[in-house]
């Protein structure tokens, strides 16, 4: 059974820094890209960042050059640093994988979420 | 940026009532959308990925449809489990986006 287990969300004023972890297994890590997704509290989804099976990286303009998404194969393990945070980054974010061969298909197995809150 | 705008917001329905939510895209992403479903406090799950293929698991009353720059998910007959918010989803271009979701709540 695929699992995704989120953490390292928490309370934190804004400029700090954060660390999130997701926790995978169920499947080959490996062989698989992932994504994170974020939800602000009442709101829609939005789309963070993406990284491949070779670790290529892509980021939403609102992240971009202040978050960090890397990977860990032999942990399977993939991360979030968060550095710069404003009050607007608060909300629930959620990893998930992503299967491509010769397509990508979007995330069919996600996480339970871990809140993010920024506030002084 | 590609933008996705979904409509209605809110959708008042029966159960068994057949229900049709629209998605447009700001240019063509050919069929590289994705539906969701998502219930107060739970991550989404995929329900249709490449515009009309139903993921696996999915009940076969949920359908979508189209290409291009216009999509639609319909629910044949709206069931009790139904009511929740449905969101579509670019993957064709880097950054992905969303739709701003459409909540179908009971009439």
């Amino acid at each position: 059974e695929v699992q995704l287990v989120e953490s390292g969300g928490g309370l934190v004023q804004p400029g700090g820094s954060l660390r999130l972890s997701c926790a995978a297994s169920g499947f080959t890590f490996r062989s698989y890209s992932m994504t994170w997704v974020r939800q602000a509290p009442g709101k829609g989804l939005e789309w963070v960042s993406y990284i491949t099976r070779s670790s290529t990286t892509y980021y939403a303009d609102s992240v971009k050059g202040r978050f960090t998404v890397s990977r860990d194969n032999a942990k399977n393990s993939l991360y979030l640093q968060m550095n710069s945070l404003r009050v607007e980054d608060t909300a629930v974010y959620y990893c998930a994988k992503v299967f491509c061969d010769a397509e990508c298909y979007p995330p069919s197995d996600w996480g339970q979420g871990t809140l993010v809150t920024v506030s002084s | 940026d590609i933008q996705m705008t979904q409509s209605p917001s809110t959708l008042s329905a029966s159960v068994g009532d057949r229900v049709t939510i629209t998605c447009r895209a700001s240019q063509s992403i050919s069929s590289w959308l994705a539906w969701y479903q998502q219930k107060p406090g739970k991550a989404p799950k995929l329900l249709i990925y490449k515009a009309s293929s139903l993921e696996s698991g999915v009940p076969s009353r949920f359908s979508g449809s189209g290409s291009g720059t216009e999509f639609t998910l319909t629910i044949s007959s709206l069931q009790p489990d139904d009511f929740a918010t449905y969101y579509c989803q670019q993957y064709n271009t880097y950054p992905w986006t969303f739709g701003q979701g459409t909540k179908v709540e009971t009439k």
